[in-house]
Formats: structure tokens, C-alpha cells, sequence
């Protein structure tokens, strides 16, 4: 089942500007992760952040959460063409015990135009 | 080599045919997951294999049924399917140590499936 929801579900920017995309989650995890997707293929892993985390970096990425309101969000710095894709959060429960399906958000749909 | 490949890439089958779907990886990796994404959709978990043994199954209809032969193999059996099935079918595998929770998973390319 789907965890809730992602905001924007679509986004159109400048390449160069930055892109920011949010996702809330129900319950209560052990980490949440950002995958991006490209054109109906495999999802790829971008980052993950552990509940008792409030902030990562990984390269132009940026991740927060805030297990309070139950919500992340993921910015993309100085975006570029290849960047466009649909981005999904998702989150490992606090009671998983190893190998746990993931549990994604609705996505958000990125374009970056050139 | 961090690659989970899936085959065939496309498949077209009618609702009396029994086809499947397999996945592979080398990474040494011992949770291997089947997801479903239909268009426009998150994917969807359907089954779990920690160890080769199904842990998570999650109220799948039985016309979709999954085997791991081997650490390295997942394969799913589908059989008298309906249109509704038609979807991108996802395999995913992830390192999996027991006590610790960290769950990356690495997701082969997918195989599209049309259910005629």
C-alpha cells in the first residue's frame, strides 16, 4: 500500500534552477529513501536518511525529515537536463527486521527544460 | 557489479498462456522482491524472498506465483492472467544482514507486461 502523498506531483523548471519535492509518510520508520525512475525503467537509489536524521547530502542532493509531521523532502541543486525523471520516495518500517519491501510515495514527475 | 537483469524486457501473452518472468543477480545479495507498476504509479510490493525462502507475500492473487532456485535467481510463474495485470513487473535484490536495517535495493530494468 502506498505510504501518502508526493508534492508537486509534477514539476517544470529551468535547467540550472533548483527543484524541490516533498512526500509525506503514515507510520513509523527506520529509514526513508529517494529513488528516481526514468522513463518506465528501474528505479535507482539516490539517498537514504535514518529516522534519528535530520538532514543528508549527497552530491546536488539535500534530503530532510521530519519524523514529527512525518514528511521529507528532497532538493536537486542547479538541475540539469539528464535530472528529468519521476522521483519517489520510500520508507523501510520501524519494525523491519531486514528485508522489507519498500513502501513508495505517489512520485513526483521532474522536467527540466533546456 | 551492482546490475539485477531482468528477462525478457517486453511480453505480450493472452489469458490462457503460462509464461515467466526472471530475474538475476551476482551481488551476493539474499532478499530478492517482485514489485508491480502500472503507468503513472508507484510500484507496489508483491513478494519478498529472504534467504530463498518467500517471507512477504502481500495478498497476491495466486495466478502470480514466485520461485527462488538459488541465491541468484528469482523467477515468477504467471498463469491465466487478466488484462488488469498488464504492468511494468520490477525485481529488485538488497544485502540483507540480519539485525541491521538499512535495505537498499537495486532494481533490474523491468519487464513489460501486455495481457491481451
Amino acid at each position: 500500500s502506498q505510504q501518502g502523498e508526493e508534492d508537486p506531483q509534477a514539476l517544470s523548471i529551468q535547467e540550472g534552477e533548483n527543484a524541490t519535492m516533498n512526500c509525506s509518510y503514515k507510520t513509523s520508520i527506520n529509514n526513508l529513501q529517494w529513488y528516481r525512475q526514468n522513463s518506465g525503467r528501474g528505479l535507482v537509489h539516490l539517498i537514504l536518511i535514518r529516522s534519528n536524521e535530520r538532514e543528508k547530502h549527497s552530491g546536488r542532493l539535500r534530503v530532510t525529515l521530519d519524523t514529527s509531521k512525518k514528511s521529507s523532502s528532497l532538493l536537486i541543486t542547479a538541475s540539469r537536463a539528464a535530472d528529468t525523471a519521476s522521483y519517489f520516495c520510500a520508507t523501510v518500517p520501524y519494525s523491519g527486521g531486514g528485508a522489507d519491501g519498500l513502501t513508495f510515495g505517489k512520485g513526483t514527475h521532474l522536467i527540466i527544460q533546456p | 557489479d551492482t546490475e539485477v537483469t531482468q528477462t525478457p524486457k517486453h511480453l505480450v501473452m493472452g489469458m490462457t498462456n503460462k509464461k515467466s518472468l526472471k530475474c538475476e543477480q551476482h551481488m551476493g545479495h539474499r532478499a530478492m522482491y517482485w514489485y508491480k507498476q502500472k503507468a503513472k504509479k508507484p510500484p507496489e510490493l508483491m513478494f519478498v524472498y529472504s534467504y530463498e525462502k518467500l517471507s512477504i507475500n502481500e495478498s497476491v492473487p495466486s495466478r502470480f506465483s514466485p520461485e527462488c532456485p538459488n541465491s541468484s535467481l528469482l523467477n515468477l510463474h504467471l498463469h491465466a492472467l487478466q488484462p488488469e495485470d498488464s504492468a511494468l513487473y520490477l525485481c529488485a535484490s538488497s544485502q540483507e544482514v540480519r539485525g541491521l536495517v538499512k535495505n537498499i535495493q537495486y532494481f533490474g530494468a523491468g519487464t513489460r507486461l501486455s495481457v491481451l
